[in-house]
């Protein structure tokens, strides 16, 4: 079975500090890996697509990088409106397009 | 504008049944695979369900397989969730989202399921 892990868990952080979140995967995604950002209550947010594209309407704070196993997300300088829970979603396997277990970025 | 507006949530206890749809607007329905994706109280995303732009080909997470079944009907762009044999770790939120060229772009509000006797 594909496993996929996000690290770390939880991350503590402050305005203005530049922060990266990693995604490893048991198996070779080639690009096929997206980021979201999920606030509490509401639905999560598609931030990067395909390893590395932002989508449209998402701040340049944001950028994705990595291929194969190992995928990283970055924010460059925090604002307060970042602080939130971020999820991996691999997109390799047709249709099945399973989760990393979230990383819940804090104050 | 991309709107998904999933009903049918509710309280049901164990073994029992209920049916997700979710409306969809502002889009060729018949043009996207959709999903379901369902998270637990205070736990991470879990990828439910699909079914490809024609309904031709469904595909299920082996935590539901056998008892939950996804359909849709295009003529009325409107996704379904039909949901057996419900158990108490059914409990989550299930979010309907549209898939697009290998990402999940849109997302509806949820709809809240709990199982408990």
């Amino acid at each position: 079975d594909l496993q996929m892990t996000q690290s770390p868990s939880s991350l503590s952080a402050s305005v203005g500090d530049r922060v990266t979140i990693t995604c490893r995967t048991s198996q070779s995604m080639s690009t096929y890996l997206n980021w979201y950002q999920q606030k509490p209550g509401k639905a999560p947010k598609l931030l990067i697509y395909a390893a590395s594209f932002l989508q449209s309407g998402v701040s340049s704070r944001f950028s994705g990088s990595g291929s194969g196993t190992d995928f990283t997300l970055t924010i460059s300088s925090l604002q307060p409106e970042d602080f939130a829970t971020y999820y991996c979603q691999q997109s390799y396997s047709t249709l099945m397009y399973t989760f990393g277990q979230g990383t819940k970025l804090e104050i | 504008e991309v709107q998904l507006l999933e009903s049918g949530g509710g309280l049901v206890q164990p073994g029992g049944s209920l049916r997700l749809s979710c409306a969809a607007s502002g889009l060729t329905f018949s043009n996207y695979a959709m999903s379901w994706v369902r998270q637990a109280p205070g736990k991470g995303l879990e990828w439910v369900s699909a079914i490809t732009y024609n309904g031709g080909t469904t595909y299920y997470a082996d935590s539901v397989k056998g008892r939950f079944t996804i359909s849709r009907d295009n003529s009325k762009n409107t996704l379904y969730l039909q949901m057996n044999n419900l158990r108490v770790d059914d409990t989550a939120v299930y979010y309907c989202a549209k898939e697009e060229f290998s990402k999940t772009d849109s997302w509806g509000q949820g709809t809240l399921v709990t199982v408990s006797s």
